[in-house]
């Protein structure tokens, strides 16, 4: 099976834009989790999608957003870009909850200037 | 919120030992996950421990789980210089909500 596959892989972005990155799940994967990782605040939770419904969500602005489509893959969306949303960027998918490992993509290494 | 903690952050062995990390938590859970990974890029799974488990083998990796103390531990043994690394634990309260800790850097010294 193939992996939890991230696009793009860099960005390089000035403050003030926006900024959409893209997921595509393991086949048969209907949940789509991401995660901001920094060197300051580790990784963090930022929200959780499944059957195209966001079923949990992290302490981020609303400035986050994401979506999932019918077809499990998702995209989060950042606006007004700050310098400090500077970060790899994780998604990773599981079959559902509970018991089911989560199993990460390659992220998006995203850079705010 | 709950957040696994490692300990020690880091560690420096000899090809040929092994590994020992610690992960401590503060709240119930549903299960806890170890993941590694390589010089910023994704994270790789290595196992997952549920909270009516108390110990679980994965070739060289050994994982206990005590929920009583709140804290869980990953053994790795004979490690080879690719296992280094940063080794990260992370709790799920069944939501798929994992919570991280800061991570465990482990460099493995041929």
């Amino acid at each position: 099976k193939a992996g939890v596959t991230q696009t793009p892989r860099y960005l390089i972005k000035t403050r003030g834009q926006q900024v959409t990155l893209s997921c595509s799940p393991i086949s048969g994967h209907r949940s789509v989790s991401w995660y901001q990782q920094t060197p300051g605040q580790g990784l963090q939770f930022l929200f959780e999608y499944f059957s195209e419904t966001q079923r949990n969500k992290g302490n981020f602005p609303g400035r986050f957003s994401g979506r999932q489509f019918s077809n499990s893959r998702s995209e989060m969306n950042v606006s007004t870009l700050e310098l400090g949303d500077s970060a790899l960027y994780l998604c990773a998918s599981s079959l559902d909850r509970s018991y089911y490992e989560q199993y990460f993509g390659p992220g998006t290494r995203l850079t705010v200037t | 919120s709950q957040q696994g903690e490692e300990d020690p952050q880091a560690l420096s062995i000899q090809e040929g030992e092994n590994a020992t990390m610690n992960c401590s938590y503060k709240t119930s859970i549903n299960n806890l996950q170890w993941y590694r990974q390589n010089s910023g890029r994704g994270l790789v799974h290595l196992i997952l421990i549920r909270s009516n488990e108390r110990e679980k083998h994965s070739g060289r990796l050994r994982v206990t789980l005590d929920t009583s103390k709140k804290s869980s531990s990953l053994l790795i043994t004979a490690s080879r210089a690719a296992d280094t690394a940063s080794y990260f634990c992370a709790t799920d309260r069944g939501n798929n909500r994992l919570a991280f800790g800061k991570g465990n850097q482990v460099v493995v010294i041929p």
